[in-house]
């Protein structure tokens, strides 16, 4: 059965520091990957999706940047993060467009 | 582009009742899909259930059901036999089947708050 992991599940940051968050899809091959974000008290806003190895699409201009290095691997990044970086961040997989996307369990992200 | 509204933020229901969250949504398109996601406090996001635009049987999982009114753009969630368990956020989301440009893409509600009362 196919999997999804996502690490780490909390992490606190300083303003100006790097990110690395990373997701991994196991027991499927060629997904599409997502991330989201989840500000407080509001629904999901997606951030980049992927639909194969090196290609990323953005939804919304952003602090951060999204990388596909191998098929079932998907990271979200930032050089230097803001305040306003801070939210629950969820990553997803479906097994095509006209599959429904299932979650990892997300990472809080606090940005002091 | 397409919009999704659940009115309702916070809905309570007593243990063994059943209780029914709202959703709309505006599109243009004729063909579409839409889902339930369940977010319990661990903050893991559950698929409930799903329903093709082209299909007129509204789906059915176990306790969840939905009324799928295609006319009227609205989607409702019916919780029956509601468990405690049932406690979480519930999203409503829409997903285009335009998938030229959307790659499946997710368009969510901000949710509503169940609270299931012993």
């Amino acid at each position: 059965s196919q999997t999804i992991h996502q690490w780490p599940a909390t992490l606190v940051q300083p303003v100006g520091s790097p990110l690395s968050l990373e997701c991994t899809v196991e027991g499927t091959s060629n997904p599409n990957l997502y991330w989201y974000r989840q500000a407080a008290g509001r629904g999901l806003q997606l951030l980049f999706y992927s639909v194969g190895i090196g290609q990323i699409s953005s939804e919304v201009p952003q602090n951060l940047s999204a990388s596909r290095p191998q098929d079932r691997q998907f990271i979200l990044s930032s050089k230097k993060l803001l305040l306003s970086d801070s939210g629950f961040y969820l990553c997803a997989w479906s097994g095509g467009v006209e599959q429904p996307q299932h979650f990892g369990d997300g990472t809080r992200l606090s940005i002091l | 582009a397409q919009t999704v509204t659940q009115s309702q933020p916070e809905m309570s229901v007593q243990e063994a009742e059943t209780v029914t969250l709202s959703c709309t949504y505006d599109t243009s398109e004729s063909d579409y899909y839409l889902f339930w996601y369940k977010q319990p406090p661990s903050r893991q996001m559950i698929l409930v259930i799903r329903q093709e635009a082209y299909k007129q049987q509204n789906a059915t999982e176990n306790r969840f059901s939905v009324n799928f009114q295609k006319a009227a753009k609205s989607f409702s969630l019916k919780i029956s036999d509601s468990q405690l368990g049932d406690a979480a956020m519930y999203f409503c989301a829409y997903r285009s089947s335009n998938y030229g440009g959307s790659q499946g893409n997710l368009i969510f509600g901000k949710g509503t708050k169940l609270s299931v009362k012993p």
